[in-house]
């Protein structure tokens, strides 16, 4: 069975600092990998995927992430974080035998002022 | 041009009793999902569909049923409710793409 793996479940970082949010996944999953943004009280929006082509994905709102084979890595990581990025983040891989997703466990980011 | 849709957005119910959330997209999507959301562990599947009159069983199937009449609706039943039940439920719709556009979530709570 595969599985995902997000190794912080908190991230307490200062505004305007980098941030690095870790997420693993099983060498058995698909190589379609996702990160998800759930701000408080609200359902989940996708941030940005990973589907084939070049290794390394961009958001619109400045984070992207680095699809790793070798490592089995798809860590989220943002220069400089605002207020606003205070969110729980969910890293997700599709399961192309059922079409549904695999979630990790979340990595809650605070980003304090 | 209203995404997806869940009803209700938070109920209380007594150990034993029914319900049925229903979730409703106008995005013409042919996969539906049902998960729940429990704090530390994430989304699990709880059911899905690939299409119109199709259902299938995730990671926690026990003690829900679905049902997808309709192509835009996918039903969560919860025949008998036990305190396990309690969580948020979010249901998602997708098309070939593979991404998966969530409901806002209904938070359950089983007394």
């Amino acid at each position: 069975a595969q599985s995902v793996t997000q190794l912080d479940s908190q991230v307490p970082v200062f505004e305007e600092a980098p941030v690095e949010l870790r997420c693993n996944y099983s060498s058995s999953v698909s190589v379609y990998l996702f990160w998800y943004v759930q701000y408080p009280n609200q359902g989940l929006q996708l941030l940005l995927k990973y589907l084939s082509g070049s290794t390394l994905v961009e958001s619109i709102n400045g984070f992207e992430a680095e699809f790793n084979k070798s490592q089995t890595s798809f860590h989220l990581r943002k220069p400089s974080v605002h207020i606003s990025d205070t969110a729980e983040y969910f890293c997700a891989a599709v399961d192309t035998g059922r079409r549904a997703l695999t979630f990790g466990s979340g990595t809650r980011l605070q980003v304090q002022p | 041009n209203a995404g997806v849709t869940q009803t209700p957005k938070f109920r209380v119910l007594k150990t034993g009793q029914s319900m049925t959330l229903l979730c409703a997209q106008d995005m013409n999507h042919e996969y539906m999902y049902w998960y729940r959301q429990d704090p530390g562990m994430g989304l699990r599947l709880i059911h899905y569909s690939v299409g119109e009159g199709t259902t299938a069983k995730g990671e926690v199937p026990d003690g829900y049923n679905v049902s997808r009449l309709k192509k835009q609706n996918f039903l969560l039943g919860l025949e008998s409710a036990a305190p396990s039940q309690t969580s948020v439920y979010f249901c998602a719709s997708s098309d070939d793409s593979e991404t998966q556009y969530f409901g806002p979530g209904t938070r359950l709570l089983v007394l």
